[in-house]
C-alpha cells in the first residue's frame, strides 16, 4: 500500500516560516491535503488539492507538490499555529485507498 | 454550512460491537457527489480510515476492517452509522465522521478525495 512519511516534528520561531514536508513515491501525480488538529479538537481542512485554501483559511498557509515531496508552507508563524499536521491522498490503485501522512507536530517556540 | 455529530456509547465490552451514529445538518446527506466517512485516532496517534458510503448506499471500507465493519445511511434521518463487531481494546480511539469531497479531475487523469467537514469526535473506549 502507499506510504506517507512526515517529519515527526517541526519546530519554528514566530514570525518565521515553517516547512512541513509529506513524502511519497511519485506524490506529485497524486492530489494532496492537509489537515491542522489541535489537541482536543477535530482536524481542519487547511489546503486541499495541493494548493488551495478552504474559506476562513488564512493565506499564510499554501501547499504545493512536486516530485516526491509535497510541502505544507506556513508563512508568518503565529502561536495558534501549533498542532499537529496531517497530509492525505487518495490512492486509486490500492484496496486502502485513503492514506494519512504519519503528522507532524509543529511547535512555535 | 454543513455540521456533522457523532452519537453512541463511550464504553463498549470486549467482544461486542461498537455502534456510532452521524448526524448531519445544514444539508441533505443524499444530495450531491459526496461519500460520508468514518475515521478514527487512538490516543496520541496518526488517523486512520474506516470505510465511507456514498448516498447511493455503495461504501468502501478498510481491509484490516472489512470483516468486523458496517457503514449504513439513514437519508429520512439524514444519518450514517457505524457497526462495528468483535472489538478489543485495540478499538480504543476518537471516532470522527466526515463529508468526503470527491470528483476526478480530467485534465490530470486522477480522483480528488478529501474531508472537508468533520464531526467533534467521540471517545469510544473498549473495556470491562
Amino acid at each position: 500500500s502507499y506510504v506517507l512519511t512526515q517529519p515527526p516534528s517541526v519546530s519554528v520561531a514566530p514570525g518565521q516560516t515553517a516547512r512541513i514536508t509529506c513524502g511519497g513515491n511519485n506524490i506529485g501525480s497524486k492530489s494532496v491535503h492537509w489537515y491542522q488538529q489541535k489537541p482536543g479538537q477535530a482536524p481542519v481542512l487547511v489546503v486541499y488539492d495541493d494548493s488551495d485554501r478552504p474559506s476562513g483559511i488564512p493565506e499564510r498557509f499554501s501547499g504545493s507538490n512536486s516530485g516526491n515531496t509535497a510541502t505544507l508552507t506556513i508563512s508568518r508563524v503565529e502561536a495558534g499555529d501549533e498542532a499537529d499536521y496531517y497530509c492525505q491522498v487518495w490512492d486509486s490503485s490500492s484496496v486502502h485507498p485513503v492514506v494519512f501522512g504519519g503528522g507532524t507536530k509543529l511547535t512555535v517556540l | 454550512q454543513v455540521q456533522l455529530q457523532e452519537s453512541g456509547p463511550g464504553l463498549v465490552n470486549p467482544s461486542q460491537t461498537l455502534s456510532l451514529t452521524c448526524t448531519v445538518s445544514g444539508g441533505s446527506i443524499s444530495s450531491g457527489s459526496y461519500y460520508w466517512s468514518w475515521i478514527r485516532q487512538p490516543a496520541g496517534k496518526g488517523l486512520e480510515w474506516i470505510g465511507r458510503i456514498y448516498t447511493s448506499g455503495s461504501s468502501n471500507y478498510n481491509p484490516s476492517l472489512k470483516s468486523r465493519l458496517t457503514i449504513s445511511l439513514d437519508t429520512s434521518k439524514n444519518q450514517f452509522s457505524l457497526k462495528l463487531t468483535s472489538v478489543t481494546a485495540a478499538d480504543t480511539a476518537v471516532y470522527y465522521c466526515a463529508r468526503d469531497r470527491n470528483y476526478y479531475d480530467g485534465q490530470r487523469g486522477i480522483g480528488v478525495h478529501y474531508f472537508d467537514y468533520w464531526g467533534q469526535g467521540t471517545l469510544v473506549t473498549v473495556s470491562s
